[in-house]
C-alpha cells in the first residue's frame, strides 16, 4: 500500500530564515506530486506540482521553490521566510484514478 | 478563473439526521469530483469520488453529480458526532496534470 510521509510535523521559524520541508512517498513509482498550503481557516492553495524527477511547475509566484531530486521525494524550500508563509503545508500524490492522497502535513509558524 | 464554491457553514446537524453539502464548479471540462473530510488540525482524507452523473453510495455517504448544472453534492446519513469536520469539494482541472481545484470547505457540526 502507498504511504506518504512529511517532516517535520511542526516548525517555528523567524522571519528571514531558510526553510526546507520534505515529502516522501512509498509504495508507488513515478507519482505526480503536489505541494499545497492551507492558511488558517482557508482552502487549499496549490503551490507546486511535479510529474517526474527534476520537473517542477509553479502555480503561484512567491518566495518558495520546490525540487524533486528523486522519484519519490519532493522538497519545498525558501531562502528567506516571510510572515505570510505561515500555514499548513501539505504534500499529496495522485493515483491513476486522479484521486489525490495527502500526507500528514507540516504546520509552519513564522515569527 | 476556475472556481469551486461551497457554503462555508457551519452546518449544524442533529445526531441521526441527514447532512447535505453542496458544491458548484465553473470548469465545464471537469470529469472527476472528490469529497474530502478534514478534522481540525489534520490533513484532508478522501471519502468519496464520483465520475458519472447520478448518485454513488458508500456506507452512510452518497455523492450526487449533475454535470449539466455543474453541481456536486454530498449527503451524510445518520450523522454522528464523529462526522463533525470540514468537508472539502475538489474538482479536476480539464487538460491539466491531474490538478485539482478545491473549494474552501463546509464546516459540519453534529450536535448530540
Amino acid at each position: 500500500s502507498q504511504t506518504i510521509h512529511q517532516w517535520p510535523a511542526t516548525l517555528v521559524q523567524p522571519v528571514g530564515s531558510p526553510l526546507s520541508l520534505e515529502c516522501t512517498v512509498e509504495g508507488t513509482s513515478n507519482p505526480n506530486l503536489y505541494w499545497y498550503r492551507q492558511a488558517a481557516g482557508r482552502g487549499l492553495q496549490l503551490l507546486f506540482y511535479s510529474v517526474g524527477i527534476g520537473q517542477i511547475s509553479s502555480e503561484v509566484p512567491q518566495n518558495l521553490s520546490a525540487s524533486r531530486p528523486q522519484d519519490r521525494q519532493f522538497i519545498l524550500s525558501s531562502k528567506k521566510l516571510l510572515l505570510s508563509d505561515s500555514g499548513f503545508y501539505l504534500c499529496a500524490w495522485r493515483s491513476l484514478r486522479e484521486e489525490q492522497f495527502f500526507g500528514p502535513g507540516t504546520r509552519l509558524t513564522v515569527l | 478563473q476556475k472556481e469551486v464554491e461551497q457554503n462555508s457553514g457551519p452546518l449544524s446537524v442533529p445526531e441521526g439526521a441527514i447532512a447535505s453539502l453542496n458544491c458548484t464548479y465553473s470548469d465545464r471540462g471537469s470529469q472527476s469530483f472528490f469529497w474530502y473530510r478534514q478534522y481540525s488540525g489534520k490533513s484532508p482524507e478522501l471519502i468519496m469520488f464520483i465520475y458519472s452523473n447520478g448518485d454513488k453510495e458508500d456506507g452512510r455517504f452518497t455523492a450526487q453529480l449533475n454535470k449539466a448544472s455543474q453541481y456536486v453534492s454530498l449527503l451524510i446519513r445518520d450523522s454522528q458526532p464523529s462526522d463533525s469536520a470540514t468537508y472539502l469539494c475538489a474538482v479536476n482541472e480539464a487538460d491539466s496534470w491531474g490538478k485539482l481545484q478545491f473549494g474552501a470547505g463546509t464546516q459540519v457540526v453534529v450536535t448530540p
